[in-house]
């Protein structure tokens, strides 16, 4: 199975500042089917960014993705207060569907 | 809108089996497929199968080695998990969640379903 490495594992920021939240898979992620997604405490992780650069409905335009093959990027411009939560990225390119360990990040 | 609604927490014993109910609304059911995913104390997320709930298909994680069942009533708009020979490490909060076919992201996602096993 695809194994999905999340770095790094927390990330203290301010709000304003920008994060970087590195996704690294153990082999190719066919047709980069490379999602992210947020989950704030107490509550279902919620869709980010899918194909690997794609933009879910509704998520504004500081949240952005990238990478293809192994290594993928989620990229937040500028931290909003709602944007402190823990951050995921899934591979759906082969069964079984593997998520990583997770990112939290965090007001400094 | 696109709802998916689970059914209430749950306390087991341990050899025990649970069923989950996953029931969707604001959108053509046997149209897409459902995921079933948990998430346990510290873990990451784990997927554990879905179903094609137009022909009931379904595709389990070997991890889980057999004891996971996806099945779906169309007439309820339902999906259902049931998960066999219950451990302590299988408590967790389980998740439903829709998918546009196989290979596809996860969205939206039930409000989970808390499963505890204890003796």
């Amino acid at each position: 199975e695809i194994v999905l490495t999340q770095s790094p594992a927390t990330l203290s920021l301010s709000p304003g500042e920008r994060a970087t939240l590195s996704c690294r898979a153990s082999q190719n992620v066919g047709n980069n089917y490379l999602a992210w997604y947020q989950q704030k405490p107490g509550q279902s992780p919620g869709l980010l960014i899918y194909g690997a650069s794609s933009r879910a409905t509704g998520i504004p335009d500081r949240f952005s993705g990238s990478g293809s093959g192994t290594d993928f990027t989620l990229t937040i411009s500028r931290l909003e207060p709602e944007d402190f939560a823990v951050y995921y990225c899934q591979q759906y390119g082969e069964p079984p569907w593997t998520f990583g360990q997770g990112t939290k990040v965090e007001i400094k | 809108q696109v709802q998916l609604v689970q059914s209430g927490a749950e306390v087991k014993k341990p050899g025990a089996s649970v069923r989950v109910s996953c029931k969707a609304s604001g959108y053509i059911f046997s149209h897409y497929v459902i995921h079933w995913v948990r998430q346990a104390p510290g873990q990451r997320l784990e997927w554990m199968g879905w179903i094609n709930a137009g022909d009931g298909t379904t595709l389990y994680s070997q991890n889980l080695q057999g004891r996971v069942s996806v099945t779906r009533d169309t007439s309820a708009n339902t999906a259902y998990m049931e998960l066999s020979s219950l451990r302590s490490e299988d408590t967790a909060i389980y998740y439903c969640a829709r998918g546009y076919g196989p290979g596809s992201y996860c969205f939206p996602w039930g409000q989970g379903t808390l499963v505890t096993v204890s003796s």
